[in-house]
């Protein structure tokens, strides 16, 4: 059963406006959060992570909300840009519970195409 | 600062052929992980060394068997290649806190 859910395969979203990509997780040892962005034919580069004792972290026109309660959270960029199209994977770990060398849990990513 | 190079970046066997893909990472990290993509599909993990001379399994091992040759290295090799097994690799590295790890270019595989 898929631990981490990215519901959405795919999302267009026009020159300037706000991108919101999703997921959803399962595993309530899951503590530490992360987004990763890949482009084709290249590996996935760390663009902003959150831990569980936030529920907001930002890095200039990225912002991660994280709804422990709902076991959601999601990834805003604004404005977003013709850059910003690529698939974006969401990524969990057990990182204060020990767990945190065993690797990343992922989701299936969302592909995120910015529109001129 | 090259981070996590893996070779070869791609690669075409035959069912039943064997071959090792390499991974090193220059930022002395102590943790190492080889995932699969596969289309439609997010990074599942094979194989992770959480620090040098450890190795565990990861979701999606078999067939499959690693080396923590060094703290800089970690390969990953393929006894007898099936068409299954024909996907993206990628070698990442990390320290053990935080999690944050650092992907390779990544080998696209192709097993006939």
């Amino acid at each position: 059963d898929q631990q981490v859910k990215q519901n959405s395969p795919s999302l267009s979203v026009q020159e300037g406006r706000i991108s919101i990509l999703n997921c959803d997780y399962t595993n309530s040892m899951f503590d530490y959060f992360l987004w990763y962005k890949k482009y084709p034919a290249e590996g996935p580069t760390f663009l902003i992570s959150i831990s569980s004792i936030k529920d907001k972290n930002e890095d200039g026109r990225f912002t991660v909300f994280l709804n422990k309660s709902a076991k959601h959270l999601s990834l805003h960029i604004v404005p977003s840009q013709p850059g910003d199209s690529a698939v974006y994977f969401c990524a969990a770990s057990a990182v204060y519970s020990g767990g945190g060398a065993d690797g990343l849990t992922f989701g299936k990513g969302t592909h995120l195409i910015i529109q001129p | 600062n090259a981070g996590v190079t893996q070779t070869p970046k791609f690669q075409v066997l035959k069912t039943g052929q064997s071959m090792t893909l390499q991974c090193a990472q220059d930022m002395n990290h102590n943790s190492m992980y080889w995932y699969r993509q596969d289309p439609g599909m997010g990074l599942r993990l094979i194989y992770y060394s959480a620090s040098e001379g450890t190795t565990d399994k990861g979701e999606v091992p078999n067939g499959y068997n690693v080396s923590r040759l060094n703290k800089r290295e970690f390969s990953l090799r393929l006894e007898s290649a099936a068409p299954s097994q024909t996907s993206v690799y990628f070698c990442a590295s990390s320290e053990r806190q935080p999690t944050e790890a650092f992907f390779g270019q990544g080998t696209r595989l192709t097993v006939v």
